[in-house]
């Protein structure tokens, strides 16, 4: 089983702020890494896989970056819809499995 | 444009058998793997498992042996059944879709499944 360590859990920021969101593996998956955005009562949303491929649809603030153990999450300005819960996946080898999440407050 | 919809009881007792399916509209269930994936209430994502239109299954080994897993080509569905549940399955219950080697990119809207006599 591949754990991930997702860090902060809990991140407060402003709009228009860029925040960044760390997601750590166990072992090694080049890039097969996927980045989702949870809002409450919702399902996850897939924003960014491969690592740093943007979903279509969106927005170009959203981007990944890393391979094999240390893959990152940047919002590069902060919007207000932004405010969500952000989940890393592994897709290298089974079970699938995710980071505990970063829920990302306002300050 | 694709969209999934799961579907099943909101309530199952202790040591019964959760049954859940989901109905794939806007689009075949053909030629991809369509996984269950649960969350308890303010709590992480965990992957049950998955399985291909052929019927082929990958489960997560923490549950596999309470999972089973079908397929119906011709209803458009896929279904989940979870043996002998205690209250730690009580979740929301979504299911998605992938390919071989990818993330989730399309989610049903989820159902909470709550176990209590």
């Amino acid at each position: 089983v591949i754990w991930m360590t997702q860090s902060p859990s809990l991140l407060s920021a402003s709009t228009g702020d860029r925040v960044t969101i760390s997601c750590r593996m166990s072992q090694g998956i080049s890039s097969y890494l996927a980045w989702y955005q949870q809002k409450p009562g919702k399902a996850p949303e897939l924003l960014i896989y491969a690592a740093s491929t943007l979903q279509s649809g969106v927005p170009s603030r959203f981007s990944g970056s890393g391979s094999g153990t240390d893959f990152t999450l940047t919002i590069s300005c902060l919007q207000s819809e932004d405010f969500a819960t952000y989940y890393c996946q592994q897709y290298y080898s089974f079970p699938r499995t995710f980071g505990q999440g970063t829920k990302v407050e306002i300050k | 444009q694709v969209q999934l919809q799961e579907s099943g009881p909101g309530l199952v007792k202790p040591s019964e058998t959760l049954s859940l399916t989901c109905t794939v509209s806007g689009g075949s269930i053909s030629s991809y793997y369509w996984s269950w994936i649960r969350q308890p209430a303010g709590k992480g994502l965990e992957w049950i498992g998955r399985i291909y239109t052929s019927g082929s299954t990958n489960y997560n080994p923490s549950l596999k042996s309470r999972v089973t897993m079908s397929v119906d080509t011709s209803k458009n569905q896929f279904s989940l059944k979870l043996s002998s549940v205690t209250a730690a399955d009580t979740a929301v219950y979504y299911c998605a879709r992938s390919i071989a080697v990818a993330p989730f990119d399309y989610w049903g809207q989820g159902t909470l499944v709550t176990v209590s006599s």
